[in-house]
């Protein structure tokens, strides 16, 4: 089955950047989406089509892509920032797959 | 304002069925796409299956394939999912999402389903 394969924890001082690596086979043909989660709160959509930004998310956010690898980067962490972060993508295969990277929790020191 | 809520989770035992149910407000259901996802205890996000708007196709995690179905009722703008002969590894919260081309960008606050004797 397809996977997503991201780093289990990042962690950064506030204001410094902070990248999240998302890597899978698929990502050059299929778009990737990002969201972040919060404890005890539902995933957020922060980032649409490898680098769309929804409305209400802040600049610092940005999404990029480079081969079989997709990159959330936070510009100028701050303390809210703090929590899991999922990549997602479909299978390209022809099935109907929608897929998660396993999430990584990112620590703001 | 989009909001999604859903409800029927609990507590069943294994090989028991139980139906969630999503009430989605603030868009016009009947013209999107529908997702559950699940979240087991401290584990990361798993999509489950897919609904299209007209609810003429859906699409299933394999390892809820023949299980669980998903339905809906554009009439009450209500999304549904039939869960049956549970195991312990389906407990999780439930989350319902509205889908956007392929992106889940609306999501409830979801309801948890623990399977135990």
């Amino acid at each position: 089955s397809y996977e997503l394969t991201q780093p289990p924890s990042v962690s950064v001082s506030p204001g410094q950047t902070a990248r999240i690596t998302c890597s899978g086979d698929a990502l050059p043909k299929q778009y990737s989406y990002w969201y972040q989660q919060k404890p005890g709160q539902a995933p957020v959509l922060v980032i649409y089509k490898d680098s769309e930004r929804p409305s209400g998310i802040p600049e610092r956010f940005s999404g990029s892509s480079s081969g079989t690898t997709v990159t959330l980067t936070i510009s100028g962490v701050q303390a809210e920032d703090e929590a899991d972060y999922y990549c997602q993508s479909a299978d390209s295969s022809g099935s109907y797959h929608v897929v998660f990277g396993g999430g990584t929790k990112l620590t703001v020191l | 304002q989009v909001q999604l809520v859903e409800s029927g989770g609990g507590v069943v035992q294994p090989g028991r069925s139980l139906r969630l149910s999503c009430a989605a407000s603030g868009f016009t259901f009947s013209s999107y796409g529908m997702h559950w996802v699940r979240q087991a205890p401290g584990k990361g996000l798993e999509w489950v299956t897919f609904i299209s708007f007209d609810g003429g196709n859906e699409h299933y995690a394999d390892s809820v394939k023949g299980r669980f179905t998903i339905s809906r009722d554009n009439s009450k703008n209500t999304l549904y999912l039939q869960m049956n002969s549970l195991r312990a590894e389906d407990t999780a919260v439930y989350y319902c999402a509205k889908d956007e081309l392929g992106v889940a960008d609306y999501w409830g606050q979801g309801t948890l389903v623990t399977v135990s004797s």
